[in-house]
């Protein structure tokens, strides 16, 4: 079964609009992360912003911030005011945290996207 | 600066020879990790050790090596076994007490198998 799921292969925004790439889990580990990493052409990946399954607020970095719905095991990245720079695959990322599986990143598939100028 | 280093950035081999990959890190961090993705495909782990002299099988271990005999190296050997192993590299390292334990990218080897 997937544990990560990205459902959006490709999104598309006008610079300078809000928005928001979906990404929902599947865990039965009470104790997880949820990271989200932005992924350039040229291949390196950035981490961006993270989420504890215990965290009660919503996280935020900037113009990121994480709609963490856990009841409905979601975690949706949402991007302010999207620049030309934002053009990027971007890959949400949960930890499941005991033993010594602490630290393994479970990667989603992906969402690519276009801001438009 | 402190960082992770991947070496080289693109590697040609041919079908049959074992190849590996360099991984280097000057970030102090204890644990560190090898993950392959296919193009238009997320990251899949390969291996992963948290301290020296110890590793553990990711989800795609087969048809690669690894080892961990210092803190800041941990090359990845791709195998003749590997039966595609045209795809690219990237290896993260963590502090795996940290607030977040996220884990910091290389910028990736690109290995072509012909």
């Amino acid at each position: 079964a997937q544990k990560i799921t990205q459902t959006q292969p490709g999104m598309f925004v006008q610079e300078k609009e809000a928005v928001t790439l979906d990404c929902t889990y599947d865990t039965s580990d009470p104790s997880y992360g949820l990271f989200w990493y932005k992924q350039p052409s040229s291949g390196e990946m950035i981490f961006l912003i993270y989420q504890g399954s215990y965290d009660q607020q919503n996280a935020t970095e900037g113009r990121y911030s994480l709609n963490f719905q856990k009841a409905r095991k979601s975690a949706n990245l949402v991007i302010s005011a999207s620049q030309l720079g934002d053009s990027a695959m971007y890959f949400c990322a949960m930890r499941e945290g005991s033993g010594t599986s602490y630290g393994k990143l479970t990667f989603g598939q992906g969402t690519i996207l276009t801001v438009h100028p | 600066d402190g960082g992770i280093t991947q070496s080289p950035k693109y590697l040609f081999r041919k079908e049959g020879q074992n190849v590996t990959l360099s991984c280097e890190q000057n970030l102090n961090h204890d644990a560190m990790y090898w993950y392959r993705q296919d193009p238009g495909q997320g990251l899949r782990l390969i291996y992963y050790s948290q301290i020296v002299n110890d590793f553990q099988k990711g989800d795609i271990a087969e048809g690669y090596s690894v080892s961990r005999e210092k803190k800041e190296s941990f090359p990845l050997t791709v195998t003749s076994a590997q039966k595609n192993p045209t795809a690219f590299y990237l290896c993260a390292s963590s502090v795996p007490l940290g607030p977040y334990n996220e884990q910091f990218f290389g910028p990736g080897t690109r290995l072509t198998v012909l």
